[in-house]
């Protein structure tokens, strides 16, 4: 199965700056890449599938970009609602598999 | 709006079967684009995909478990089931069921809210 590497494990950062989070694939997923965002207690949100396609009602200030095995999750100006966890997800083969996350908490 | 209802018993003893159902409002079961799914996350830890299942009944189930596990419709009840044997205290997670209805992709656009399940060591 495909191995799903997602970098840092924790993000400091403050409201209002820029995160970036990085995943990286085993193998090549082309562009069948999925982000979710997930807060304590709650299930995980779609924020992007296609590695760059917005689920409906996400706000502009998430982008995705990457293809084969780099991937990049960018939120543009950190909001109070946006710390939480953040996973990675292909499904470019069968299983599709997660990334083990990444944590963005306040700085 | 769709929407997904985990249930089951909380607790289950080694060695014995783990049974989930979700149940779907808002759209059927039958509609043959879409997979009706589940996935795990064990307490502080990451996701896992269990298996998908499609109205035509194709299944696919993560090849880590594929031995123990059976996923099934009950299209009279617009419901899809879990079944998971032979559990140990390492299948204590969240389940969630989940589905891709609406996009030709395979991830989860719609989760139930997830329900523990703790199998004591």
């Amino acid at each position: 199965e495909v191995v799903m590497t997602q970098s840092p494990a924790t993000l400091s950062v403050s409201p209002g700056e820029r995160a970036t989070l990085s995943c990286r694939a085993s193998q090549s997923v082309s562009t069948k890449l999925a982000w979710y965002q997930q807060k304590p207690g709650q299930p995980p949100r779609l924020l992007i599938y296609g590695a760059s396609t917005r689920a409906t009602g996400i706000p502009a200030r998430f982008s995705g970009g990457g293809s084969g095995t780099e991937f990049t999750l960018t939120i543009s100006s950190l909001q109070s609602e946006d710390f939480a966890v953040y996973f990675c997800q292909h499904y470019n083969n069968w299983p599709p598999t997660f990334g083990q996350g990444t944590k963005v908490e306040i700085k | 709006q769709l929407q997904l209802q985990e249930s089951g018993p909380g607790l289950v003893k080694p060695s014995e079967t783990l049974s989930l159902t979700c149940t779907v409002s808002g759209g059927s079961i039958i509609s043959s684009t879409f997979y009706w799914g589940w996935i795990r996350q064990p307490p502080g830890k990451g996701l896992e995909w269990i298996g998908n299942i499609y109205s035509s009944g194709s299944t696919y189930y993560n090849p880590s478990l594929t031995s123990r596990v059976t996923i099934s419709l009950d299209t009279s009840k617009n419901l899809f089931s879990l079944k998971l044997t032979s559990v140990t205290a390492a299948d204590t997670a969240v389940y969630y069921c989940a589905s891709n209805y609406g996009v030709a992709v395979i991830v989860g656009l719609y989760w139930g809210q997830g329900t523990l399940v703790n199998v004591p060591s």
